[in-house]
């Protein structure tokens, strides 16, 4: 079965916690994003990824890290520097890099502090 | 600094009609535009594009123009049903300086009573 899987679909954080979001794709896709969605509003880019090894900052980095060590996973980590991390992540993938290249998202992860 | 913009947050439209949602570019011209739909829950899926130098491109009840001389794209769905109710996003992919780094408008809610 091709596609994305993020994992866990709900993550809860305590204070002062960081977490880790999953993103897997068997798409063989290079370039690889992750976005933030507050409700009611669209999605924000927070990083991505061109190719294995390297990744830049989106419009909103701040208080999130990432790593690309293989083509298929782009694992997200939400630190405690970032305040208010509840929200609904989302993670694409793209086949190309032009700007005629569609994304493919998968179904997102819904991160809430306890 | 490069913007899109959706004019409306919400649409209400009677089944059978046509829906037609906006999406307006400020600060750039972006070479290409693509429109996604988002069901609650999941993660957009990507519908159609169009490039710059397309007056329109359709697909089965959707249709799609491109008019730079207003800096707007419109996204029209005939015949509208039920089913069609979704929120529908526009982005750009980035090209030349920010190849790869995208950019979403806050996306159009449509409500097709029957």
């Amino acid at each position: 079965d091709g596609g994305i899987t993020q994992s866990p679909k709900y993550l809860f954080r305590k204070e002062g916690q960081n977490v880790t979001l999953s993103c897997e794709q068997n798409l063989n896709h290079d370039a690889m994003y992750w976005y933030r969605q507050d409700p009611g509003q669209g999605l924000r880019l927070i990083y991505y990824s061109q190719i294995v090894n390297d990744f830049q900052k989106g419009d909103i980095a701040e208080g999130y890290s990432v790593s690309r060590e293989k083509k298929e996973s782009f694992p997200l980590t939400v630190t405690s520097a970032q305040k208010n991390p509840t929200a609904f992540y989302l993670c694409a993938t793209r086949g190309g890099q032009g700007p005629n290249q569609p994304q493919h998202f998968g179904d997102g992860t819904r991160l809430s502090i306890l | 600094s490069q913007k899109i913009e959706q004019n409306s947050e919400a649409l209400n439209i009677q089944e059978g009609k046509t829906a037609t949602l906006t999406c307006n570019y400020t600060n750039y011209s972006p070479a290409y535009l693509q429109w996604y739909r988002q069901d609650p829950g999941r993660g957009p899926v990507f519908l159609l594009l169009i490039r710059e130098n397309e007056k329109e491109k359709r697909k089965e009840r959707l249709k799609v123009t491109f008019d730079t001389t207003l800096k707007q794209s419109l996204f029209h769905i005939t015949a509208s049903q039920p089913a069609d109710s979704a929120t529908y996003l526009c982005a750009d992919m980035g090209h030349n300086t920010n190849a790869g780094k995208s950019t979403f408008g806050d996306g159009t809610t449509l409500t097709v009573k029957p």
